[in-house]
């Protein structure tokens, strides 16, 4: 079992509309998150990180960690075609010392 | 901002010839990692390393090999190239402090012929 999971997709939505992207991670202890995007040939870029329960904001984008449940969710509003591209979720394990990467969700926002 | 540079986007080369990857960075990262990702199967560590003259091996490291003589620095090394390694090849660097993000440069997409 991998220790971070994605749902692979694609996920379609329209332009302008709410795009939710899951994350479950295995290890409890994990501490910290962090959502890359990654473009089509192109390498993952950082775009969110996020340390403690809740919410966090920036821009149109929107972090959320739930520990108890051991999900994180990536939330893009009024997603634009340019959000095209596949988000990888990433967890460092309990010790702190190793990142790890889940899958990746590929998103498509449709015109 | 950080910047991790790779040496090359694309690279070509033959079966059996050893092959240099270059990628630097220049924020006094002391960690540093190589991945290769092939389509379906994600992202994949071949190495790392936590300091000069460290390397530790990842979850793939059969046929790679690397080196780190400066800080910066950080060498994968394909000693023998087969076709089974064409690849995309990305580097990434990060602090040592527990929690910090990896950072990625442009990655090299390898073909071995």
């Amino acid at each position: 079992q991998k220790e971070v999971e994605q749902n692979s997709g694609p996920l379609s939505v329209p332009e302008g509309a709410i795009a939710s992207l899951n994350c479950t991670y295995s290890d409890r202890g994990s501490q910290s998150f962090f959502w890359y995007r990654q473009y089509s040939g192109k390498s993952p870029e950082l775009i969110m990180s996020i340390y403690s329960n809740g919410d966090k904001e920036d821009g149109r984008f929107t972090a959320q960690l739930n520990k108890a449940s051991q999900y994180v969710s990536l939330l893009i509003r009024d997603s634009q075609p340019s959000d095209s591209a596949t988000y990888l979720c990433a967890g460092y394990n309990n010790a702190g010392n190793m990142l790890t990467f889940g899958g990746g969700t590929r998103l498509m926002v449709k015109p | 901002d950080v910047k991790v540079t790779q040496s090359s986007r694309y690279l070509v080369k033959r079966t059996g010839e050893k092959v240099f990857l270059e990628c630097v960075q220049d924020m006094d990262h002391e960690n540093m990692f190589w991945y290769r990702q092939d389509p379906g199967l994600g992202l994949r560590l071949i190495y790392f390393s936590y300091d000069v003259k460290m390397k530790e091996k990842g979850d793939i490291p059969e046929g790679y090999s690397v080196s780190r003589e400066k800080k910066e620095r950080f060498s994968l090394i394909l000693e023998s190239a087969s076709t089974n390694q064409t690849s995309m090849y990305l580097c990434a660097s990060s602090w040592t402090r527990d929690g910090q993000p990896q950072h990625f440069g442009d990655g090299t997409r390898l073909s071995i012929l």
